[in-house]
Order: C-alpha cells, then sequence, then structure tokens
C-alpha cells in the first residue's frame, strides 16, 4: 500500500530557532494537509496544501505533488509550538507517524 | 463555532460491554469519519462516510459498526468491547468527499477497556 514517511521523527529546537519537516508520499496524490497535534491532544489544522505554498505567521507549507513530497517550515519556534506534527493524504485516508517536535525555552 | 463535537470525552468499560461514540457536525459536512490513535502512533481510519446512508470500511473496522442515518451525525459503535479497543477516538469531517477538502477534527474521545 501507499507509504508516507516523515522526518525526522523527533526534533528538539531551542526556542527561536527554525526547523524544516518533511513529508515523504509513495503515491501520486492530489491533496495533503498538515496538521499540530498539541500536549493536550487537539488536533489543530495548519495547511491544506495540495499543491504549491501557503504561509501562515510563522508557518509555511510547500507540496511537490509531482516529486511525492511536502514540506513544513517552522520560523523563530515557540514552546507552544511543542507537540507532534502530521501529514495526512486524505484521497488515501492515511496519516504520517508524526514528527515530535520540542520547543525548549 | 460548534464544529465537530464528540461525547463522551473519557470513558472506561469493562471487557464484553458496549457503548457508543457520539459525533455530530453543525457544517453540513458531507464527509465524516473515524479514526483511533494508540500511544506513539499515528490515526488510523476505522469507519467514513461520504454521506447520509453511506457507509465504508477504513483500514481497522473490525470490531466497530458505525451509521449514518443524518447528515450530522455518525456514531460509532463497540458491541462487546475489548482491551485492544483501549485508544483515543477522533472524528473529523470535511465539506466534501473522499478525495478533497480539509479535514476537521473533534476533540477526541479517551477509552479505557479494561
Amino acid at each position: 500500500g501507499i507509504q508516507v514517511e516523515q522526518s525526522p521523527p523527533d526534533l528538539i529546537l531551542q526556542e527561536g530557532a527554525n526547523s524544516t519537516l518533511r513529508c515523504n508520499f509513495s503515491d501520486s496524490v492530489n491533496n495533503l494537509q498538515w496538521f499540530h497535534q498539541n500536549p493536550w491532544g487537539q488536533l489543530i489544522n495548519l495547511f491544506y496544501i495540495p499543491s504549491g505554498t501557503k504561509q501562515n505567521g510563522r508557518l509555511s507549507a510547500t507540496t511537490v505533488a509531482t516529486e511525492r513530497y511536502s514540506l513544513l517550515y517552522i520560523s523563530s519556534s515557540q514552546t507552544t509550538d511543542s507537540g507532534v506534527y502530521f501529514c495526512a493524504l486524505k484521497n488515501k485516508l492515511i496519516f504520517g507517524t508524526g514528527t515530535l517536535l520540542a520547543v525548549q525555552p | 463555532n460548534a464544529g465537530v463535537t464528540q461525547t463522551p470525552k473519557f470513558q472506561v468499560l469493562k471487557t464484553g460491554q458496549s457503548m457508543t461514540l457520539q459525533c455530530a457536525q453543525d457544517m453540513n459536512h458531507e464527509y465524516m469519519s473515524w479514526y483511533r490513535q494508540d500511544p506513539g502512533m499515528g490515526l488510523r481510519l476505522i469507519h467514513y462516510s461520504v454521506g447520509a446512508g453511506i457507509t465504508d470500511q477504513g483500514e481497522v473496522p473490525n470490531g466497530y459498526n458505525v451509521s449514518r442515518s443524518t447528515t450530522e451525525d455518525f456514531p460509532l459503535r463497540l458491541l462487546s468491547a475489548a482491551p485492544s479497543q483501549t485508544s483515543v477516538y477522533f472524528c473529523a469531517s470535511s465539506r466534501t468527499g473522499l478525495r478533497t477538502g480539509e479535514l476537521f477534527f473533534g476533540e477526541g474521545s479517551r477509552l479505557t477497556v479494561l
């Protein structure tokens, strides 16, 4: 079946640092979504990004569907960015295994 | 803005008991789905529905039943709970069908089966 791989599996940052999270998928897709699961377990929509680039404040995302990957950029990280970041392919109904991010003060 | 509402938020069951997790959305979304999340893992699809009267199985459907009698509601039933069903359950909905549209999640229901 389709594979969705996220990297890195975990990441520790100092507050203020930048980071890039990656989502690779093994099949063609026509949509992709990024979520943040906060330490309380809530799933928060970050981006619905089938292709191209979107930005929302300190976060931005790029999906290159033809090359089967998506990137999530976090700039000037804050402790509130901590949690797990998932990418999900809705047309295949599959979630990646996530990147666990810890931002230290 | 209620969005996607799940109840209960917490539940403890004994093996063999039955229960229903409720999910309701007030956004007139056609697509609704149930996922389970086990510790340290991503979400796995249990069942989904692309509209009232239509349901289908996901990746891990065994032990669960669903129905979609209205657009707003999509309950998940456990007929005979097992310890392996201890998990956090998330309901999600989106405006359009299976392949497009942004997913919106409820806050989750934490189930423990003893």
